[in-house]
């Protein structure tokens, strides 16, 4: 299982990103998928998850209305639309996969956003 | 603030035992399953328990869980300087509809 971000960069406030994530070795439409990120100097936070279809989105409070999340499933991927970024967004971004019993058995190496003029 | 509370901090000496606890409510330990991570900053989060007390293959059986009305704790014997690391409880809160971590506990192995 391998799952590989990429996405991230600088960004300037009021601005977009599109997070992508590449998942190999597993059959992608099986699995929910999620975000979680991590800001400096603070704790793991889950973003979103999206489930094997896609016909079911949740999101944390500070994220709704400006992150979407979204997968296809021919191109094993899920994505994160990021839209009216701000400062506290800044954190590494994380992929997961679903395990058992609702946990996130595999994970990404995250990517970097940055947000700042 | 997360719904699940958890110690900012536990240390202990090398070969001894630690537990970090998980303190939640009966709308989400009370109802779904807790996993716990291991996360070293910079690197990939890793799963070391999943509803509430069962290992994925690979992680040893220093690592375990347990259950306490809504209450979950993580124990870890034989500690290792390579246990040196932030421990995250997690779960599924169904009135939030949200997946929430705890605020994370810092290891350290003295």
């Amino acid at each position: 299982v391998q799952l590989v971000e990429s996405g991230g960069g600088l960004v300037q406030p009021g601005g977009s990103l599109r997070l992508s994530c590449a998942g190999s070795g597993f059959t992608f439409s099986n699995y929910w998928m999620a975000w979680v990120r991590q800001a400096p100097g603070k704790g793991l936070e889950w973003v979103a998850n999206i489930k094997q279809d896609g016909r079911e989105k949740f999101y944390v409070g500070s994220v709704k209305g400006r992150f979407t999340i979204s997968r296809d499933n021919a191109r094993n991927s899920v994505y994160l639309q990021m839209n009216s970024l701000r400062v506290e967004d800044t954190a590494v971004y994380y992929c997961a996969r679903d395990g058992n019993s609702s946990s996130w058995s595999h994970w990404g190496q995250g990517t970097l956003v940055t947000v700042s003029s | 603030q997360s719904v699940l509370t958890q110690p900012p901090s536990v240390s202990a000496a090398p070969g001894q035992k630690v537990t970090i606890s998980c303190s939640g409510s009966s709308s989400n330990i009370g109802k779904d399953s807790v996993s716990w991570y291991q996360h070293l900053p910079g690197t990939a989060p890793k799963l070391l328990i999943y509803d509430f007390d069962k290992r994925p293959s690979g992680i040893p059986d220093r690592f375990s869980g347990s259950k306490s009305g809504t209450s979950a704790t993580l124990g870890i014997t034989g500690l290792q300087t390579g246990d040196e690391a932030d421990y995250y409880c997690g779960i599924w809160d169904n009135s939030l509809r949200n997946w929430v971590f705890g605020g994370g506990t810092k290891l350290t192995v003295l």
